[in-house]
């Protein structure tokens, strides 16, 4: 089953800073989906991208899909304390019929 | 606003029992899942649904099963519940090509 990694595995960062992101992915997607987990709490869509999109962007975040290296950034501008969350991609594969594999996530903490 | 609901949040059951765990969505999705998430370990995938009767295994299936006899409830069996089956399980939905709406967990423990 195709699962995103994401990278970093931990990311600290002063309130203010930007937040970047980055997922990999092995085989042809049809879109790529960011989310966010609370501590103890379920997840949260953040954002989808489609295969034929290159940057979309929703409020502070910023996300880009680069389909020939099969990857994908998350960018989290001006980032607040109420940041602090682990974030999580999943890109279902293309012959995959939408069956969503979650990776580690990244757990970000943003520091007042 | 979606809705997909774990019938609890907490539950704590005893080696050897059998154990229900049932996830209700309101939006006509196609897909649910069910997930267990450990410290560590990120979200694993247990079972999908892609249609009613219809499932598929995910990376952990050992020691579950599951049943989707309308679409709107998914529901997670474990036949005999162990202690390494104590753990945070996530049931989720999802269109075709869309994205998912979680439930918001059941903490599992099993003593």
């Amino acid at each position: 089953s195709q699962q995103g990694e994401e990278d970093p595995q931990a990311l600290s960062i002063q309130e203010g800073e930007n937040a970047t992101m980055n997922c990999s992915y092995k085989t042809s997607i049809n879109n790529l989906q960011w989310y966010r987990q609370n501590s103890g709490r379920g997840l949260v869509h953040l954002i989808l991208i489609r295969s034929n999109e290159r940057e979309k962007h929703s409020g502070r975040l910023r996300v880009t899909l680069d389909t020939s290296k099969k990857s994908s950034s998350l960018l989290i501008t001006a980032s607040r304390a109420a940041d602090t969350a682990s974030y999580f991609c999943a890109p279902p594969a293309y012959n995959q019929g939408g069956k969503l594999i979650f990776g580690q996530g990244t757990e970000l903490s943003v520091k007042p | 606003d979606v809705k997909v609901t774990q019938s609890s949040r907490y539950l704590v059951k005893r080696t050897g029992e059998k154990v229900f765990l049932e996830c209700v969505q309101d939006m006509d999705h196609e897909n649910m899942f069910w997930y267990r998430q450990d410290p560590g370990l990120g979200l694993r995938l247990i079972y999908f649904s892609y249609d009613v009767k219809m499932k598929e295994k995910g990376d952990i299936p050992e020691g579950y099963s599951v049943s989707r006899e309308k679409k709107e409830r998914f529901s997670l069996i474990l036949e005999s519940a162990s202690t390494n089956q104590t753990s945070m399980y996530l049931c989720a939905t999802a269109g075709v090509n869309t994205e998912a709406f979680f439930g918001q967990g059941t903490r599992l423990t099993v003593v």
